[in-house]
């Protein structure tokens, strides 16, 4: 079955760290990975995707298969970092349903 | 930029009544979802909707839910006779692609 595992629920990191939030998924077949970020009273927004491997606010993040995890980094965190972050694993052919992990909220110490 | 909209941002009901949430799709999406979040829990699925009908609904989506589009624009949830553990946050998301994008959420409190 697939599943979304983020181990941290609270990570808290001080202003300029780098930051690395975790991520691990089980899925049999080819998977599509996405990281969502909240910010405070708003919605989920899109923060990147593994297919297309760009950098969004200085975070990125590698998808390793042999790993099975998809971990997001950043190498300076900032203030307005401070978020809950949500990894989602698309399984294509199931009407592209996402199954997301429990969330890690980040806050970034001035 | 476009955004996917719901309403209403609250709903209080009581128990054993039935609610209709509504939510505004990105305009040229075709794919639409429904998604609910528990406080302190996980975000998940209910149901995926493409070309008018139920294309996938996980094992909470029971008869008690309903989906419609029921002009151009809208797309609901409706939930026939709501019970204490249905309060949620409900996230409508729509898509093109791979990608969705969500809704503000609206949040259902059964008393």
């Amino acid at each position: 079955a697939q599943r979304v595992t983020q181990p941290e629920k609270l990570l808290s990191v001080f202003k300029g760290a780098p930051v690395e939030l975790k991520c691990n998924y089980s899925y049999s077949g080819s998977p599509e990975l996405f990281w969502y970020v909240q910010y405070s009273r708003q919605r989920l927004q899109l923060l990147l995707r593994h297919i297309s491997r760009e950098s969004i606010k200085g975070f990125t993040a590698d998808l390793n298969k042999g790993e099975t995890s998809f971990h997001l980094k950043k190498p300076f965190a900032q203030e307005e970092d401070s978020a809950m972050y949500y990894c989602a694993l698309s399984v294509i052919g199931t009407g592209n349903q996402f199954y997301f992990g429990t969330g890690t909220s980040l806050t970034v110490i001035p | 930029e476009p955004e996917v909209t719901q309403t209403p941002s609250h709903q209080v009901t009581q128990m054993g009544q039935e609610v209709i949430l509504r939510c505004v799709p990105i305009s040229n999406h075709l794919y639409f979802y429904w998604y609910r979040q528990i406080l302190g829990q996980k975000v998940e699925f209910l149901v995926s909707f493409y070309n008018n009908e139920i294309s996938e609904k996980s094992e909470i989506f029971d008869d008690q839910f309903s989906v419609e589009r029921p002009d151009g624009s809208n797309f609901t949830l409706k939930i026939r006779s709501t019970k204490l553990e249905d309060s949620a946050m409900y996230f409508c998301a729509s898509a093109a692609g791979d990608t969705q994008y969500f809704g503000p959420g609206t949040r259902l409190t059964v008393l």
